[in-house]
């Protein structure tokens, strides 16, 4: 299994400009998540889906969107980049059943600069 | 709140043993884990303990859960410099949310 596979490694956009990050994995897992992981900070929430065709906002989902088509895939989207969206983004994966939740394997980021 | 708070920095010397706390607010609490993270790289998980666990011990890994004060520690025994890192702590809430304190980075001292 290659297991959480992100693309790309690395990005910078102009403000305005609209990117899409990509998502994918390979666990047949249920959940799948995006962060952000801001310079000294921890991870920030920004979308979650529970299953294919559902999704959630997370802690900071203002300026993205996501969609959830197919189990494996979780593509986030950037439609006007701004500097504040400056961040490394992880993508993580879990398989939940009922209350026991397996323990989350996470992708090696897409570090993005908005400039 | 949502909060899962832990100190940012922790100094210990090689061969000593490391204790990082944490703190979380939602009682409802399902799991706890400790995360690590390398420079530049993404997240490892190191262990995590379900809720109606008091302890739980993984070669030089010891998680102590103190439920009724809300409180998690991970201890590393005979720390080394590999062991220089950033360890999060996460909680995952009944709603399926995993949230993440923002990181205590651990200096090993020669």
């Amino acid at each position: 299994n290659a297991g959480v596979t992100q693309t790309p490694k690395f990005r910078i956009l102009k403000i305005g400009q609209s990117m899409t990050l990509q998502c994918t994995q390979d666990m047949n897992h249920n959940y799948m998540y995006w962060y952000r992981q801001d310079p000294g900070m921890g991870l920030k929430l920004i979308y979650y889906s529970v299953g294919a065709g559902i999704t959630d906002k997370g802690e900071v989902p203002n300026g993205y969107n996501v969609s959830r088509s197919t189990t494996e895939d979780f593509p986030l989207r950037l439609e006007l980049a701004a500097p504040s969206q400056t961040s490394v983004y992880f993508c993580a994966s879990s398989q939940k059943q009922g209350l026991k939740q397996e323990t989350q394997y996470f992708g090696p980021g897409t570090r993005l600069l908005v400039l | 709140g949502e909060d899962v708070e832990q100190s940012l920095f922790l100094s210990v010397r090689e061969g000593d043993s490391s204790v990082i706390n944490c703190t979380y607010t939602d009682s409802s609490s399902t799991y706890l884990y400790w995360y690590k993270q390398e420079p530049g790289a993404g997240l490892q998980l190191l262990t995590y303990i379900f809720s109606n666990m008091d302890m739980k011990q993984d070669q030089r890994l010891t998680v102590l859960l103190n439920k009724k004060d809300k409180h998690l520690s991970l201890r590393i025994a005979d720390t080394q410099t590999g062991d220089s890192a950033i360890y999060f702590c996460a909680e995952s809430q009944r709603d399926d949310k995993i949230i993440f304190g923002k990181g205590t980075r651990l200096h090993i001292l020669p």
